[in-house]
């Protein structure tokens, strides 16, 4: 299946500096990409659908001034946490779908802000 | 009601019982449903799709849809200590690349020896 790396796996920041998430599909182009955040024993939550070239769709609730995403290339989707608090601490996860169905998912990237 | 809905769990099964692990759904355009495991700590993984009403199977795997009673289902035979994971059902109301999914909550599985 197709592979999407996601980077750092972990990061530990102190509350309101910014924090990078990376997102790629490495052997395919990804003109769509999915931010999830999930908490410890709760399920993905959907925060964004990131287009490549556009901007990207927030989910109801989510911040878009706090959680910044840049879908600049077909292989790349970011998301920024800025001025991160203790609260964003999470597990975010970004996935992609090639043209089937399948969604395939980065590794995911264990938030804690300290 | 939420989108996507499952039993928390725990469901705590035998080595080598069946596991059933339900979802229901309330958009009844839905047209994609997929199961996925999730280790503690890590991403999911994709175990099964399912489009069409009716039985589809995988090794130990069988993936059960109703569309009428907006209904999916797993079954893992001969369940292994290692299958010990949280199930994740998830729908697409639409089929095709670009749509998000919606997860339910999961059923968290044990496996015992």
């Amino acid at each position: 299946g197709a592979v999407v790396s996601q980077h750092p796996s972990w990061v530990i920041c102190k509350s309101g500096t910014s924090v990078k998430i990376e997102c790629r599909s490495l052997d395919f182009q990804a003109t769509t990409m999915f931010w999830y955040r999930q908490f410890p024993k709760q399920s993905l939550m959907l925060m964004a659908t990131s287009n490549e070239g556009s901007k990207a769709t927030y989910e109801q609730g989510v911040e878009k001034d706090k959680f910044l995403i840049n879908h600049a290339s077909l292989t790349l989707s970011t998301l920024t946490v800025t001025s991160a608090h203790p609260e964003d601490s999470s597990f975010y996860i970004c996935s992609a779908r090639d043209q089937g169905d399948e969604a395939f998912f980065g590794q995911g990237t264990r938030l804690t802000v300290v | 009601q939420k989108e996507v809905e499952q039993n928390s769990g725990p469901l705590s099964v035998p080595e080598g019982a069946i596991a059933s692990l339900n979802c229901t759904y309330s958009d009844r355009g839905s047209q994609s449903f997929f199961w996925y495991r999730q280790y503690s700590g890590k991403s999911p993984e994709l175990i099964m799709f399912i489009y069409s009403n009716g039985d589809k199977e995988d090794g130990r795997f069988t993936a059960q849809l109703n569309k009428a009673s907006q209904y999916v289902s797993l079954l893992i035979r001969d369940s292994q200590p290692s299958d010990s994971a949280t199930y994740l059902c998830a729908v697409a109301p639409f089929s095709g690349g670009y749509n998000k999914l919606i997860f339910g909550a999961g059923t968290r599985l044990a496996v015992h020896p």
